[in-house]
């Protein structure tokens, strides 16, 4: 079945790890993007990638990083620079040309113990 | 700059009973308008989406929205609430068409749908 996979459901970070995110998709999507949902807020877009080897900052990146080597594949890192990391993290893929949709992974919940 | 409102944080209805969940829009071009729903601990799933062909748009579920350009509003009904409706709902306005054209997507707030037996 095509998809997008996230691992893992469940992560959680200690204080100053660095703690990576997969995100893999089958639907053959030239753009892929991280999402950030807060509690009773909206999803809020942390990196984005619309071709192999490039990415962009969204409106959240600081204390993030991406990788685009495989146009199948976009991990999100979450470093020791991100101050406030837990939350429900969101990954999605589309065709990005007029009139089409995002598909979203499961999602990962990061808490920092 | 494109936004999204939603009126309504929660809306609480009784199984059977219509819904209604408000969603209003700024945008400088004709936009590409979503409803996405989302169950607890769940990624997003798509329940319709206005391409322009039609401002009556009909979702998956027995959802449908009308695109109304003169208020602008995408808001999201169904004649008959189930059980299994409860969930938060998102209205969605994506950048392709515009200036930018990334695909980046702006959410609105989200609206909790209760469903009472």
């Amino acid at each position: 079945d095509g998809g997008i996979t996230q691992s893992p459901k469940y992560l959680f970070r200690k204080e100053g790890q660095n703690v990576t995110l997969s995100c893999e998709q089958n639907l053959n999507h030239d753009a892929m993007y991280w999402y950030r949902q807060d509690p009773g807020q909206g999803l809020r877009l942390i990196y984005y990638s619309q071709i192999v080897n490039d990415f962009q900052k969204g409106d959240i990146a600081e204390g993030y990083s991406v990788s685009r080597e495989k146009k199948e594949s976009f991990p999100l890192t979450v470093t020791s620079a991100q101050k406030n990391p837990t939350a429900f993290y969101l990954c999605a893929s589309m065709v990005a040309t007029m009139n089409t949709e995002a598909f979203f992974g499961q999602g990962t919940r990061l808490t920092v113990v | 700059a494109q936004s999204v409102t939603q009126l309504d944080s929660h809306v609480s209805v009784s199984e059977g009973t219509p819904v209604l969940l408000r969603c209003n829009y700024s945008s400088s071009y004709s936009p590409s308008l979503f409803w996405y729903v989302q169950h607890p601990n769940k990624g997003l799933q798509l329940l319709l989406k206005y391409t322009s062909a039609a401002t009556l748009v009909k979702g998956i579920n027995g959802f449908e929205a009308e695109f109304k350009k003169s208020e602008t509003s995408f808001h999201l009904t169904k004649p008959s609430a189930h059980m299994s409706d409860a969930a938060e709902y998102f209205c969605v306005v994506s950048d392709l068409g515009g200036s930018s054209n990334t695909g980046k997507l702006i959410f609105g707030q989200g609206t909790t749908l209760q469903v009472k037996p």
